[in-house]
């Protein structure tokens, strides 16, 4: 069974600019997650998304924002990028059931904004 | 307002012995209790889990003791191998609520 695949890997961006990140979860898990990572805050959670629909949200502004494939792959998108931006963004991935507590994540894209 | 916390940014451990990573919450509404490993630059990878009904849990080397009165939880590691060395993430979520809550993380190091 293939695992939490993201991509890109890196992605260098500059100060204004959008991004977009893909995230494809575990063959037939119905949620996905996505976290941020940085040195100061820890790993924060951004929002899940569960049968194409945004289910739960953290404390992130607007400019973070997602959606959800039939096919339960996800993306993430930052507009107006800041410096403060730059972070290892992490998709997990779980059958989003009850008592399924388990979350897969994947190796990340880290993101560095110029 | 640090909901999950892990109060020893690192520890050190000769090979061979055991481990323990410490992990106290404050909020009683969790109903599971996670911990992970991570290497840098890679996703955290689940290690093993713990319901609130539960007070212990063991797989393999692992083993999590939980402590509802303490909201404490531990992880053991027996014995400890190089291959441990890592960063320790002890997460809890509540039931219909796939939102993980971190906490800072310990970092392991084991020494040959």
């Amino acid at each position: 069974k293939a695992g939490v695949t993201q991509t890109p890997r890196y992605l260098i961006k500059t100060r204004g600019q959008q991004v977009t990140l893909s995230c494809s979860p575990i063959s037939g898990h119905r949620s996905v997650s996505w976290y941020q990572q940085t040195p100061g805050q820890g790993l924060q959670f951004l929002f899940e998304y569960f049968s194409e629909t945004q289910r739960n949200k953290g404390n992130f502004p607007g400019r973070f924002s997602g959606r959800q494939f039939s096919n339960s792959r996800s993306e993430m998108n930052v507009s107006t990028l800041e410096l403060g931006d730059s972070a290892l963004y992490l998709c997990a991935s779980s059958s989003g059931q009850p008592g399924g507590t388990e979350a897969f994540f994947g190796q990340g894209t880290r993101l560095t904004v110029v | 307002d640090q909901q999950v916390k892990q109060n020893s940014p690192s520890l050190s451990v000769q090979e061979g012995r055991i481990s323990i990573l410490n992990c106290d919450y404050t909020n009683s509404m969790f109903d599971y209790f996670l911990w992970y490993k991570k290497y840098p630059a890679e996703g955290p990878t689940f290690l093993i889990s713990i319901s609130s009904i539960k007070d212990k849990n063991e797989d393999g080397r692992f083993t999590v003791f939980l402590n509802k009165s303490a909201k404490h939880l531990s992880l053991h590691i027996v014995p400890s191998q190089p291959g441990d060395s890592a960063v320790y993430f002890c997460a809890a979520m509540s039931e219909g609520n796939e939102k993980l809550t971190f906490g800072t993380g310990t970092r392991l190091t084991i020494i040959p």
